[in-house]
């Protein structure tokens, strides 16, 4: 079945390391998406990319990176400049536009910072 | 600028009454479709109804109906016989059609449904 993997689906962080969060996907989207969800909150974007090796910062891409060399692959980065990463990740892809077309998202990834 | 606004952050809800979730929305673009997901505690986020902004009739999909007013730009989530297992967050969205616009998202409702 087609679908987005993100591992690990908790993850915890030194302070002043940085780390990689996972978020594959095989339904052949184009678009990918990395949100940030604070407890009790709503989602904000982090960072996405619509075609391969192009992404565009979102709403907070400070303290965070990602590459996009593959369609299938869009992992995030939380560096050590993120001074307040704990959080819960989700990863979404999409074609690139298309109001009745929404998002598929992962299962998210719990960030804790220790 | 395109904006969501959902006004309840938290609902209280006997099971199964009906309930309704309100979601109004702001944009100028004529086309444009609206979401609804739904976010268990465990986080992910499923796909309830959709709503395009050229569709006459208001989307139905087993239990979920979307009750679009769009004079009103108003797209409420109502769910029938509510159940226990419908205790969630509830994030209402919308994406404009040939833009590459992200999906915008409201700040969500916390449906508590009670036995």
């Amino acid at each position: 079945d087609g679908g987005i993997t993100q591992s690990p689906k908790y993850l915890f962080r030194k302070e002043g390391q940085n780390v990689t969060l996972s978020c594959e996907q095989n339904l052949n989207h184009d678009a990918m998406y990395w949100y940030r969800q604070d407890p009790g909150q709503g989602l904000r974007l982090i960072y996405y990319s619509q075609i391969v090796n192009d992404f565009q910062k979102g709403d907070i891409a400070e303290g965070y990176s990602v590459s996009r060399e593959k369609k299938e692959s869009f992992p995030l980065t939380v560096t050590s400049a993120q001074k307040n990463p704990t959080a819960f990740y989700l990863c979404a892809s999409s074609i690139p536009t298309g109001a009745n077309y929404g998002y598929t998202f992962g299962s998210g990834t719990r960030l804790t910072v220790v | 600028a395109q904006k969501i606004t959902q006004t309840q952050p938290g609902m209280f809800v006997q099971e199964k009454e009906a309930v309704t979730l309100d979601c109004t929305y702001d944009t100028s673009d004529p086309s444009y479709g609206l979401f609804w997901y739904k976010q268990p505690s465990s986080g992910e986020m499923i796909f309830l109804i959709y709503q395009g902004s050229y569709d006459q009739q208001n989307a139905t999909e087993g239990r979920y109906s979307l009750n679009f007013q769009k004079a009103r730009k108003s797209a409420n989530l109502v769910i029938s016989a509510s159940q226990l297992g419908d205790s969630a967050m509830y994030f209402c969205a919308m994406r404009l059609m040939n833009r590459d616009d992200k999906i915008i998202f409201g700040k969500g409702t916390r449906l508590h449904i009670l036995p």
